[in-house]
């Protein structure tokens, strides 16, 4: 069964202190594993998407990352800013998707 | 690009009446758009999942009857929730789909049922 599992559940961090956010995944034929950040009260943003293992993608002071099995979000030098959910997502053969259950960040100044 | 708009942001509503909220993509042809559901610090529950010009999939659990999805155009999906109640009240989103395997969601609208 396609699945994706997010860890840790809450991270909570320095500015400044750098981490990565982890997403394991089971699919049956991956299409595409995106990262959304969620801010409270709103709609979820896209942020990446990956299609394929050892692609990798940045934006600011985020990197994600694929293999074969998971998707790490590595957050350099964090700020206060980038407090948020952060979920990831897959996109199987069937146009199915399945969505990880987040892993909440707040970045303490 | 793929910007997808949800109108209204909030809304309050009383118990009984109706609610219509629509998702439209801004810069982009949708064929499908899906419609969650979100509690307070829990993740995505989807609820429908809405094809132009046919009738909407609806997740197990989910009242058909009670929240009418219409997609009528490539560009803009509906969900009405009907004779709401007190425990319909949640922040629901929206997402649409240039391509089959993308997703793009809208900013939420929060329902209050009084």
């Amino acid at each position: 069964e396609d699945q994706v599992t997010q860890s840790p559940e809450a991270l909570r961090l320095q500015e400044g202190e750098s981490s990565s956010l982890n997403c394991s995944y089971t699919v049956s034929g991956l299409r595409g594993l995106f990262w959304y950040r969620q801010d409270p009260g709103k709609g979820p943003e896209f942020l990446f998407t990956l299609y394929s293992a050892g692609e990798e993608k940045e934006k600011e002071r985020l990197k994600a990352t694929l293999t074969k099995k998971e998707s790490f979000l590595h957050i350099t030098a964090p700020k206060p800013e980038d407090s948020a959910t952060y979920l990831c997502a897959v996109s199987n053969t069937g146009n199915q998707f399945y969505f990880g259950t987040g892993t909440s960040l707040t970045v303490i100044p | 690009g793929a910007v997808v708009s949800q109108h209204p942001s909030r809304v309050i509503c009383k118990s009984g009446t109706s609610v219509k909220i629509e998702c439209r993509s801004l810069d982009f042809q949708a064929t499908t758009m899906f419609w969650y559901r979100q509690f307070p610090k829990k993740s995505l529950m989807l609820m429908a999942t809405s094809n132009e010009g046919s009738k909407a999939t609806y997740e197990q659990g989910v009242e058909k009857d009670k929240f009418l999805i219409n997609h009528a155009s490539l560009t803009l999906s509906t969900l009405t929730v009907t004779s709401a109640h007190p425990e319909d009240s949640s922040f629901y989103i929206c997402s649409a789909t240039p391509s089959p395997y993308e997703q793009y969601f809208g900013p939420g609208t929060r329902l209050t049922v009084t």
